[in-house]
């Protein structure tokens, strides 16, 4: 069985500082790995994704994560935040299994909070 | 919110009626999802179907029914049977048959059972 854990229900940055929302995962397969961002009362927006290759990723709006298979790891991050990125962030994965092929496997989430 | 429409954005109903939630897609995406989103629960799936006329329960099934007629539609409906309804439904869609792809979220429908 696949699942991801996101450990901090809310990470709390100052505008202008480095911004990281943790990410681990467990999977039996080889994981892909996705970074969703939703604002209140909207859908949930793709941010980035890891396949294979390069373990850094970068994506949109600035945002970049690491892939750290060892750490079974995937933490999103950002080195300037700003108050827009004050949102609910997703973690998900999925694995190339039999028995959850089309499954996306969501963490509960990070609430980000950025003061000016 | 790409390609992906959810009707209505806010929906009101009283206990012990069934209600379908709208969802249509024109990505061309073979692939449909339906979660539930409850506070500090992430996102839980309820359905989801690969290919039109199938689809599989996810992990929360119980109390709801789906169809899949069309390729761009996927309603979901929430059966008096299901205890405890009022929640943000997200529906979502990808091409199919590739995990290397994200899924496209619709706006969401938040309902409201009382």
């Amino acid at each position: 069985a696949q699942s991801v854990a996101q450990p901090e229900d809310q990470v709390n940055v100052a505008e202008g500082n480095p911004l990281t929302v943790k990410c681990t995962y467990s999977v039996s397969g080889n994981p892909y790995l996705f970074w969703y961002v939703q604002y209140p009362n909207r859908g949930l927006q793709f941010l980035l994704k890891y396949i294979t290759g390069d373990n850094l990723v970068k994506g949109s709006y600035g945002f970049e994560a690491e892939f750290n298979k060892s750490q079974t790891s995937f933490h999103l991050k950002k080195p300037s935040a700003l108050v827009s990125d004050s949102a609910l962030y997703f973690c998900a994965v999925r694995a190339l299994t039999t028995d959850s092929w089309g499954k996306f496997q969501f963490g509960a989430g990070t609430q980000v909070v950025v003061t000016p | 919110d790409g390609g992906i429409t959810q009707s209505p954005k806010y929906l009101f109903r009283k206990e012990g009626q069934n209600v379908t939630l709208s969802c249509e897609q024109n990505l061309n995406h073979d692939a449909m999802y339906w979660y539930r989103q409850d506070p500090g629960q992430g996102l839980r799936l309820i359905y989801y179907s690969q290919i039109v006329n199938d689809f599989q329960k996810g992990d929360i099934a119980e109390g709801y029914s789906v169809s899949r007629e069309k390729k761009e539609s996927f309603p979901l409906t929430v059966t008096s049977a299901q205890k405890n309804p009022t929640a943000f439904y997200l529906c979502a869609s990808s091409i199919r048959g590739a995990e290397v792809n994200e899924q496209y979220f619709g706006p969401g429908t938040r309902l409201t059972v009382t």
